[in-house]
């Protein structure tokens, strides 16, 4: 089982959207619509954005949306704002009731 | 509203076992719906899935982690435990418990994690 791989760092400017990529095998991205996002303020714990690929759960705004093509998994946020910089994780089921990380990517809005 | 809570001690020597508590309130543990489950985060670095645990005592463990981890639960105090034996100072992280969605695969609610830290 190793890690998802993911981009180290993405940025962009205020308004502007971004996309981190999350690619993994097809024992677990691939194989799986069990795709979910995380976003993690410095200190903070990790807050569920997306699940099931492209689900956002209540209260999470629709700037953020998820999809999947193949092995490889993406977040795309739209309308950046000074409070999405952050680090994000997408995780996958890897099949045998496990779970599986990426390996993070810090967004920097500039 | 749901909360989980770690609580354990933040030091821990080499070589003996971490032990950690998750305390769920808000919410029932018994739950058919949710596993219930640890996640670790070493400083500085990404986050690591440990293991999950049903309220019937059913474990799904990290492979790479399965031969020291023991996830145990206690219905009656709505807490579930982790236990990590053998530890080096690479088990220094950020321990979290989370309430783990069955249906989707989602790691829903998150306590705020606690720090240990392996040192003699």
């Amino acid at each position: 089982q190793s890690a998802l791989t993911q981009p180290r760092s993405v940025s962009g400017s205020p308004g502007q959207s971004v996309t981190i990529s999350c690619t993994g095998t097809s024992s677990d991205v691939g194989g799986y619509n069990y795709v979910s996002w995380y976003q993690q303020h410095p200190g903070k714990a990790p807050k569920l954005m997306i699940y099931d690929v492209s689900k956002r759960p209540s209260g999470v705004p629709d700037r953020f949306s998820g999809s999947k093509s193949g092995n490889t998994a993406s977040l795309t946020i739209s309308g950046l704002q000074a409070e999405d910089e952050a680090d994000y994780y997408c995780c996958s089921y890897a099949g045998n009731y496990t779970l599986v990380f990426g390996g993070g990517t810090k967004l920097t809005v500039l | 509203q749901l909360q989980l809570q770690e609580s354990g001690p933040g030091l821990v020597k080499p070589s003996e076992t971490l032990s950690l508590t998750c305390t769920v309130s808000g919410g029932s543990i018994s739950s058919s719906s949710y596993y219930w489950g640890w996640i670790r985060q070493p400083p500085g670095k990404g986050l690591e899935w440990i293991g999950s645990i049903y309220y019937s005592g059913s474990t799904y463990y990290n492979p790479s982690l399965k031969s020291r981890v023991t996830i145990s639960v206690d219905t009656s105090k709505n807490q579930f435990s982790l236990k990590l034996s053998s530890v080096t100072a690479a088990d220094t992280a950020v321990y979290y418990c989370a309430r783990h969605d069955i249906q989707l695969e989602r790691l829903d609610h998150w306590g705020q994690g606690t720090l240990v830290t392996v040192s003699s």
